[in-house]
């Protein structure tokens, strides 16, 4: 089946305790992204892969890291949480960048403590 | 001034009904526009693209006024599934979506 693969579903964490929310798809994509949802705001996008070894900042990446060391994986790390980025977050990819259609996983409700 | 912006509702309807509610961008440039739905904080799906001449997917239509620079999706003969969380979602070289606009359907 094809799909996008985010874990966990829920986290609650202590502030600078780094962690990581990994990102995995299926379908040979090209493009990944990650995005934060917060109530009135909408999805921002974090960081952005075109492809394999290609990353980009999105609209907030500050406090966020990410690595695109093969295809499937991109994951989403956090060296030192904060209260402020306690959301929810979704993965997302598509074929290509200007492929429009984006498949999310399933999200992550991060909470900072 | 947001890039996209959307009446986050609720909108309550009861069954049956016709629910119509619209999404203003910022950008006259923007490419392409496309219509997510999102039920209670799970992943955003899409809908439906919106095209110039507007198009029709069963009980759902998706129109764009450009000129007023909108977007607009209508629901006929509401159902119970169809409550959840519309976003709106423009491309203007990235995808910049809105806050979502809400609709419940009551029985």
């Amino acid at each position: 089946e094809a799909q996008v693969t985010q874990n966990p579903r829920y986290l609650i964490t202590v502030t600078g305790k780094k962690l990581t929310v990994t990102c995995s798809q299926n379908m040979n994509h090209e493009y990944m992204s990650w995005y934060r949802q917060d109530p009135g705001l909408g999805l921002r996008q974090i960081y952005y892969s075109m492809n394999v070894e290609v990353t980009d900042k999105g609209d907030v990446p500050e406090g966020y890291k990410v690595s695109r060391k093969e295809k499937r994986n991109f994951p989403l790390i956090l060296e030192s949480p904060s209260p402020n980025q306690t959301s929810l977050y979704f993965c997302a990819s598509s074929s290509t960048a200007q492929e429009e259609k984006l498949f999310f996983g399933s999200g992550t409700q991060l909470s900072v403590l | 001034r947001k890039e996209v912006e959307q009446d986050p509702g609720p909108f309550n309807v009861p069954e049956g009904a016709t629910v119509a509610f619209n999404c203003t961008y910022s950008n006259s440039a923007s490419q392409s526009f496309f219509w997510y739905r999102q039920d209670c904080r799970k992943e955003p799906k899409l809908l439906m693209s919106v095209y110039s001449s507007g198009n029709e997917d069963g009980r759902f239509t998706a129109q764009l006024n450009r000129a007023s620079q909108y977007i607009s999706l209508l629901i006929r003969d509401s159902k119970l599934s169809d409550s959840a969380t519309y976003l709106c979602v423009v491309n203007d070289y990235k995808l910049s979506f809105g806050a979502g606009t809400t609709v419940t359907v009551r029985a």
